[in-house]
């Protein structure tokens, strides 16, 4: 009963390349949640997705960032062209519902360093 | 606008005492989801405790209990009997009506001290 995989746990890129950070959700769950969190600071929500389909993405920054939850496989969330203030823990979650009742399983984090 | 709030950066408590971790928040919404959860030094979030905006009780959840008084808008988190695992950051959560988002604080830094 796996929660949820969130990989890699650490990631160093350079300004300027790309960053693949992926979430497989717990079994069961089909709501996906990313959030990142700056150093010293809480969890600032960026995007949630369904199987196939972005519901809210209003917390995702204009340029640079997407995210995607195929039918198949894990949830992407993808920054092109990382700069310094990219550098940040990225966080999945997942729940089985959405509502206000709706506790969100956390993966461990995905830790971002731009060099 | 939803906002929480936590003014305690960190805290201080002797081993086995009770604690009490400050948690307000602001919303329009008439239906909402409180939460703490908890981040060790290794970085996971820990979901620790739950309260809806329409129970009417306290939620309990073994040492951890959630002071909720809705007119002040606050939900405060009580540890009964801390532990030396106790130390870490805690960060209050909500969610409004529509359940899209999680809104959480700044979080509390916890130190039990033996």
């Amino acid at each position: 009963n796996a929660g949820v995989m969130q990989n890699p746990r650490h990631l160093v890129r350079r300004r300027g390349q790309e960053a693949r950070l992926r979430c497989s959700p717990m079994k069961g769950h089909s709501h996906v949640y990313w959030y990142r969190q700056l150093p010293e600071e809480g969890l600032k929500f960026m995007v949630y997705l369904q199987k196939e389909n972005i519901i809210d993405e209003s917390g995702m920054p204009k340029e640079r960032f997407s995210a995607e939850f195929p039918k198949e496989g894990p949830s992407i969330l993808r920054i092109q062209q990382v700069v310094r203030g990219d550098s940040a823990a990225y966080f999945c979650a997942s729940s089985r519902n959405p509502g206000t009742a709706n506790v969100l399983t956390f993966g461990a984090g995905s830790r971002l360093t731009v060099l | 606008a939803q906002k929480i709030t936590q003014t305690q950066p960190g805290m201080f408590v002797q081993e086995k005492e009770a604690v009490t971790l400050d948690c307000t928040y602001d919303t329009s919404d008439p239906s909402y989801g409180l939460f703490w959860y908890k981040q060790p030094s290794s970085g996971e979030m820990i979901f620790l405790i739950y309260q809806g905006s329409y129970d009417q009780q306290n939620a309990t959840e073994g040492r951890y209990s959630l002071n909720f008084q809705k007119a002040r808008k606050s939900a405060n988190l009580v540890i009964s009997a801390s532990q030396l695992g106790d130390s870490a950051m805690y960060f209050c959560a909500m969610t409004p009506n529509t359940g899209n988002q999680f809104y959480f604080g700044t979080g509390t830094s916890l130190t039990v001290i033996p």
